[in-house]
């Protein structure tokens, strides 16, 4: 399984971008990329996910590089309730959710 | 939809008692799966089922048991509750197992004496 690398720790101020970075160099070419976040010890809540293409929803876009070894979750327009753990996860398309790891992910903390 | 549900929210035992944490889904998801996750910690895949009837091991299943009579519920027992448990733990369910995203309940926090 590709393994991931998040920051452990970012600020951001209220109303700006957030950007949530990631490193997955070793990823496969049918390897997922996922991001999920936990606020303040609630359940973790699924956020986005792709493959090669750019992807955006209500909650998020999500930016993966051309080579696939890194990607980018951007919150545009980040609220304090925003505050939480955000995991990036790495899962490929020949195996299922039992295989997700989730490590310790990016405490983002939203500033006033 | 009330999502995934999990029973209780809180939990005191005391060291060698048993009991069931509830999981129900009413999403008509195929795949459910429970965790745990201990202070500062990610989480950890204690059992998992694809369906009815069929259950396996995930990475931490010792001390634990499940099984899956009906597509919306997925229990988890403790057998003899041990320190070493006490812990949060939450249930997700998907609809398939393969590319779907989980959606998990809001846990269940256990305390063990």
């Amino acid at each position: 399984d590709a393994k991931t690398t998040q920051p452990t720790s970012m600020d951001c101020a209220e109303g700006r971008a957030a950007n949530l970075p990631c490193n997955h160099s070793t990823i496969s070419g049918n390897e997922y990329v996922y991001w999920y976040r936990q606020i303040h010890s609630q359940g973790p809540q699924y956020i986005i996910h792709g493959l090669k293409n750019n992807e955006t929803n209500e909650m998020a876009s999500l930016i993966i590089t051309e080579d696939r070894k890194s990607s980018t979750l951007i919150l545009p327009h980040a609220t304090l309730r925003d505050t939480a753990v955000y995991y990036c996860i790495v899962s490929g398309a020949n195996f299922g959710n039992e295989k997700l790891t989730f490590g310790t992910g990016t405490r983002l903390t939203i500033i006033p | 939809n009330a999502g995934v549900t999990q029973t209780p929210k809180f939990q005191v035992l005391k060291t060698g008692q048993s009991m069931t944490l509830q999981c129900a889904q009413d999403m008509n998801h195929e795949y459910m799966s429970w965790y745990r996750q201990d202070p500062g910690m990610g989480l950890r895949l204690i059992h998992y089922s694809v369906g009815a009837g069929i259950t396996d091991q995930g990475e931490v299943p010792n001390g634990y048991n499940v099984s899956r009579s009906t597509t919306e519920d997925f229990p988890l027992r403790l057998l003899s509750a041990a320190p070493s448990q006490t812990s949060v733990y939450f249930c997700a369910s998907s609809f398939g197992r393969r590319n779907q995203p989980q959606h998990f309940g809001d846990g269940t926090r256990l305390s063990i004496l």
